[in-house]
């Protein structure tokens, strides 16, 4: 069975600050791996791939631990439009997504 | 600007109807998927398609078929609808089965009454 876990949360972090969190995978033979952003009432939208070597773009940095089977989102100077449910997907035979993380930024 | 199209965002419908949930994509993808999300439950996977005519079961396909006639359009049916198949229904479609984006429809919330 494909395992994909994350923390629920809420993580209610202020304006400004640096959050991180992480999705752990129980599949070993996984290649692919994604982070996805869902606002309240609407689809999901991807908002990085995750590399071997890890992936950067503005504030947002994602990293790909294979060894402990685990990726991470670090968001650096959070706006409060980035408060969101962030949904991590690992790829093996098809996407499985976790159950998603929700963050608040707080003014 | 690509886009997946669900063919109703809200729907009411009476236990035991026949529901039919319709998706369309206009990029030529040959993946098409269909979950459906619930509080606390996440995305959870019920059917996907890599070609046309062609159908796997995903993680959850009691109570649930599909039909893929069309490369662009994939559709789901619920035989006969429950109460407990109120829920987000979300279609994606993607390039390949899991190494690229996969592009959501904006989901169609259905309720069984």
């Amino acid at each position: 069975r494909k395992e994909v876990e994350q923390d629920p949360g809420p993580f209610n972090v202020p304006e400004g600050a640096t959050v991180a969190f992480n999705c752990t995978y129980s599949n070993s033979a996984s290649q692919s791996f994604f982070w996805y952003r869902q606002d309240c009432r609407k689809e999901p939208k991807l908002l990085m791939s995750v590399y071997s070597s890890g992936n950067e773009d503005g504030r947002f940095t994602a990293q790909l631990n294979r060894a402990s089977q685990y990726i991470s989102l670090l968001i650096r100077d959070s706006k409060l439009s980035d408060s969101a449910t962030y949904l991590c997907a690992v790829g093996a035979d098809g996407l499985t997504f976790g159950k998603g993380t929700h963050l608040i930024i707080q003014p | 600007d690509v886009k997946v199209t669900q063919s109703s965002r809200y729907l009411v419908k009476r236990t035991g109807e026949k529901v039919f949930l319709e998706c369309v994509q206009d990029m030529d993808h040959e993946n098409m998927f269909w979950y459906r999300q619930d509080p606390g439950l996440g995305l959870r996977l019920i059917y996907f398609s890599y070609d046309v005519k062609m159908k796997e079961k995903g993680d959850i396909p009691e109570g649930y078929s599909v039909s893929r006639e069309k490369k662009e359009r994939f559709s789901l049916i619920l035989e006969s609808a429950s109460t407990n198949q109120t829920s987000m229904y979300l279609c994606a479609s993607s390039a390949t089965p899991s190494d690229t984006e996969a592009f959501f429809g904006q989901g169609t919330r259905l309720t069984v009454v």
